[in-house]
């Protein structure tokens, strides 16, 4: 059974950082390109990132370019989102999915709150 | 940036009624490249459709994607109670990859 855990989710002042982890199991991490996708409060369903097999492309939505980071260990079956720069309006819950454009697996999601 | 628009934004319909959801890009996508969610309140989302008319693992054939081009289309034949929920497309034939605004499916 595929499972996606994350975690690292929280309060955060505007101008902070936070980093997000996503714990896979269930299936061969390596193999798939993973994302990130993010559910503002009572809005609809936005893309905010893709990492391929190994790394070696990244890709982002405008939105967060320059701000946010996503990176995988394969060796530990993780998939991070390391976010900068939060603003307002990055206000919330965050899914980790398996599959770089099209979705099969998500995690239940972490709330992430920029608020002074 | 390809915008998808969905209509229409709640759908209204008695259990064993039919659903038609409409998903319009503003330039054209490869099937291969359209997906279909279903959120319900307070859960995650899951995969109902991908490559425009293929069901995902243990998607039940009520179900069914059609369409090309910039038009799409989720039906499901025959509502079940556990199928009211909210739905949404996405497209990623080009970056950013992006999801329509999402269609209400209610109890009328």
């Amino acid at each position: 059974e595929v499972q996606l855990v994350e975690s690292g989710g929280g309060l955060v002042q505007p101008g902070g950082s936070l980093r997000l982890s996503c714990a896979a199991s269930g299936f061969t991490f390596s193999n798939y390109w993973m994302s990130w996708v993010r559910q503002a409060p009572g809005k609809g369903l936005e893309w905010v990132a893709n990492i391929k097999l190994d790394g070696s492309e990244t890709d982002y939505v405008d939105s967060v370019k320059g701000r946010f980071t996503i990176s995988r260990d394969n060796a530990k079956n993780s998939l991070y989102l390391q976010m900068s720069s939060l603003r307002a309006e990055d206000t919330a819950v965050y899914f980790c999915a398996r599959g770089g454009y099209s979705f099969a697996d998500w995690g239940q999601g972490i709330l992430v709150t920029v608020s002074s | 940036e390809i915008v998808l628009t969905q209509s229409p934004g709640t759908l209204s319909l008695s259990p064993g009624e039919r659903a038609t959801l409409s998903c319009r890009a503003s330039q054209s996508v490869s099937s291969s490249y359209l997906s279909w969610y279903q959120q319900k309140p307070g859960q995650t989302p899951r995969r109902l459709i991908y490559g425009a008319s293929s069901r995902g693992t243990g998607i039940p054939d009520r179900f069914s994607g059609s369409g090309s081009g910039t038009d799409f289309t989720l039906t499901i034949s025959r509502l079940e109670p556990e199928d009211f929920a909210v739905y949404y497309c996405q497209q990623s034939g080009s970056s950013p990859l992006t999801f329509g605004g999402g269609t209400k499916v209610e109890i009328k």
